[in-house]
């Protein structure tokens, strides 16, 4: 079955400091969606990529689609505390009957 | 706007009880989901109902059941709870089919002892 994994685990960061998240599928993906879960939270939609090579920037946030539509990333620039929370991305095979699949998650820690 | 409702927010259960967790989303949409959450297991697919009067088994649907009521709710149950059932449970509901973004409910965080 379809596999999405995510690197890294877990990142701790200082105020200030850039971070990135990647995701790797083990087959050709549709779309690809990201989500943050605060601590104790639930996870909330970020957005949504369709296109091969699609970049797309929320304020400070950058999304990529790779070329093959088999890999992701998120970058933030300059994080800050409310950056904190667990990123997943979540990716939907080509067939018309796939399922999303979540990755595992990188859990962000930023300090002062 | 409430978006997706679950109740339980807490519930504890003994080994063997049974119970339901309901669903509920007012964004019309035409798909809902039950997933799980478990420590450095990501987000997991129990069911999903595709659309109004479909439901199918996601990767870990063993020891539980789904009913899609209507189109606004969607119930997962636990028929003979086991501690392996201590969880987190999300429902979510997307305009159509692993596509969209998807909105989760706050969430049901059963143990089971």
């Amino acid at each position: 079955g379809q596999q999405v994994m995510q690197i890294p685990q877990y990142q701790h960061v200082q105020e200030g400091e850039d971070f990135t998240t990647y995701c790797n599928s083990s087959t050709t993906l549709s779309n690809i969606q990201w989500y943050k879960q605060r601590p104790g939270g639930h996870p909330v939609f970020l957005i949504q990529l369709v296109k091969s090579g699609e970049v797309k920037k929320q304020k400070r946030l950058t999304f990529q689609f790779g070329e093959a539509k088999k890999n992701s990333s998120l970058h933030i620039t300059a994080t800050q505390t409310t950056d904190v929370g667990t990123y997943f991305c979540a990716g939907r095979g080509t067939g018309t009957a796939s399922k999303l699949t979540f990755g595992t998650g990188t859990r962000l820690q930023v300090t002062l | 706007n409430a978006g997706v409702t679950q109740t339980p927010k807490f519930q504890v259960l003994k080994t063997g009880q049974s119970m339901t967790l309901q669903c509920a989303q007012d964004m019309n949409h035409n798909s809902m989901y039950w997933y799980r959450q478990d420590p450095g297991m990501g987000l997991r697919l129990i069911y999903y109902s595709a659309s109004e009067g479909t439901t199918d088994k996601g990767e870990v649907p063993n020891g539980y059941n789904v009913s899609r009521l209507n189109k606004r709710e969607f119930s997962l149950r636990l028929e003979s709870a086991a501690p392996s059932q201590t969880s987190v449970y999300f429902c979510a509901s997307s305009e159509a089919f692993a596509n969209y973004g998807y909105t989760f409910g706050s969430g049901t965080r059963l143990t089971v002892v």
